[in-house]
């Protein structure tokens, strides 16, 4: 199996732009879709990015995501940082039947 | 309403087994995979098992082989977890989410989970 790996923590300032890295360790990025899951301090975990880069609905337009094959790893952009956006972030996907979550990044907007 | 509905807060002591429930309504049961997923205190998610509700598939995770098996009652739309020989790292909230089986608008992996259901392992 592979591991996702991300930081451990990130901060920003509201309305500057943050990204978080999900790194493969093996096989490819791009050979499985990747979802970012945003989870609030004692709150169920919600999808902000599914299938590399697209957003459910409701979800803002300052998130965005992206897949680059050179690195192997997947990237979760949130711009216009918010208060709001204060949380846990994981990276998920899977292969050969198995589902891998990163270990999460903690952002705070600070 | 389109929920997952998980059962309550279970305390166990170390060895025993404990059994989940996770009832899925307000949308076509077979047309969904459920995973189950796990949070130790203060730790990540962790990925522990999926079942396909229609044909029974079902994989687990290389960690929790051997102890863990989960089963499914189509006729109440319902999915169990089972996990035995409980451990204090066993200690967590345990998940039930759901992700499509097939391609349909509005929908993705992961887009409705359950409330989750507390599991404390303790002497």
């Amino acid at each position: 199996n592979f591991v996702l790996t991300q930081p451990h923590s990130v901060s920003e300032s509201p309305g500057k732009t943050i990204t978080i890295s999900c790194t493969r360790s093996s096989g490819s990025v791009a050979d499985n879709y990747v979802q970012w899951h945003q989870q609030r301090p004692g709150s169920v975990p919600i999808t902000v990015i599914y299938e590399d880069d697209r957003r459910p609905s409701g979800v803002p337009d300052r998130f965005s995501g992206s897949i680059d094959s050179s690195s192997n790893s997947a990237s979760l952009t949130i711009s216009g940082l918010k208060t709001e956006d204060e949380a846990d972030y994981y990276c998920q996907s899977h292969d050969n039947n198995k589902w891998v979550f990163g270990g999460g990044t903690k952002l705070t907007v600070l | 309403q389109v929920q997952l509905v998980q059962s309550g807060a279970e305390v166990k002591r170390p060895g025993a087994s404990v059994k989940l429930s996770c009832k899925a309504s307000g949308y076509t049961f077979s047309n969904f995979y459920i995973h189950w997923v796990r949070q130790a205190p203060g730790q990540g998610l962790e990925w522990m098992a999926i079942i396909h509700p229609s044909s029974g598939t079902i994989n687990y995770a290389q960690k929790l082989q051997g102890r863990v098996a989960m089963t499914r009652d189509t006729s109440s739309s319902t999915v169990y977890l089972d996990l035995s020989g409980l451990v204090s790292e066993d200690t967590a909230i345990y998940y039930c989410t759901r992700d499509p089986a097939i391609v349909a608008t509005g929908t993705y992996p992961f887009d409705l989970w359950g409330q989750g259901t507390m599991v404390t392992v303790s002497s």
